[in-house]
């Protein structure tokens, strides 16, 4: 079956790093993305990652995946007030087009 | 922004209605993806075209269709609309050879009374 799977909330201080996790059950995804929703707003690209990638760093963000584990994880460094939002996990696969699942979002708040 | 655009912004309508929905993708980007995102569902994958074609499906209602154009746009298409129809409808795009890289537009937000 396909579902993703998050926690649906996590608390920081600012200046602190935010670790975001997500469990995946399709094996054969292709693509794992992490995209940021903020309030009143579309969904917006932060990074992905091939599956056959272990990690990806992109400025404050890296990526981690444990394809054995089929467990993603997102870190922010040095989280801001801004970094507030919901991150939502999500895995897609070429069928011939690309179907994507989304996880449930995790709301990060970020604490001044 | 993602230079995806999405019409109209918001929308109310009764039951049993039908709405249009439209989306414009990113200059040059030939797939157009439909999702709905509710307080109960989440966000859930609905099609993909490509290049005018269906090319995914995912969690469509048969009242719901969808279709793109020659000129890349697209339109989603609800009918006999019920109150549980009303959600967030967002529209992304994405390149020829990067499907992994979707650009959401800012979202059509439906009311169903």
């Amino acid at each position: 079956g396909e579902d993703v799977e998050q926690s649906l909330f996590l608390s920081v201080r600012e200046g602190d790093s935010s670790v975001i996790n997500c469990t995946y059950t399709d094996s054969s995804s292709t693509y794992l993305y992490w995209y940021k929703q903020e309030p009143g707003a579309g969904l917006q690209l932060l990074t992905y990652i091939f599956s056959n990638m272990d990690m990806k760093q992109d400025q404050r963000l890296t990526v981690l995946l444990n394809k054995k584990d089929k467990h993603l994880s997102l870190r922010i460094a040095d989280t801001q007030t801004g970094d507030s939002a919901i991150y939502f996990c999500a895995e897609s696969k070429n069928t011939g087009g690309f179907k994507t699942i989304f996880g449930a979002g995790t709301r990060l708040f970020v604490k001044a | 922004d993602s230079g995806v655009t999405q019409t109209p912004k918001h929308l109310i309508t009764a039951t049993g209605q039908r709405v249009t929905l439209r989306c414009s993708p990113r200059s040059g980007d030939l797939s157009v993806y439909w999702y709905q995102q509710s307080l109960d569902q989440g966000l859930q994958f609905l099609i993909q075209y490509y290049n005018g074609e269906e090319r995914a499906k995912g969690n469509i209602l048969e009242r719901f269709s969808a279709q793109q154009f020659p000129d890349l746009h697209s339109e989603l298409n609800l009918s006999s609309l019920e109150l549980g129809d009303s959600a967030l409808y967002f529209c992304a795009s994405s390149a020829f050879d990067r499907d992994g890289e979707q650009y959401f537009g800012p979202g059509t937000r439906l009311t169903v009374t």
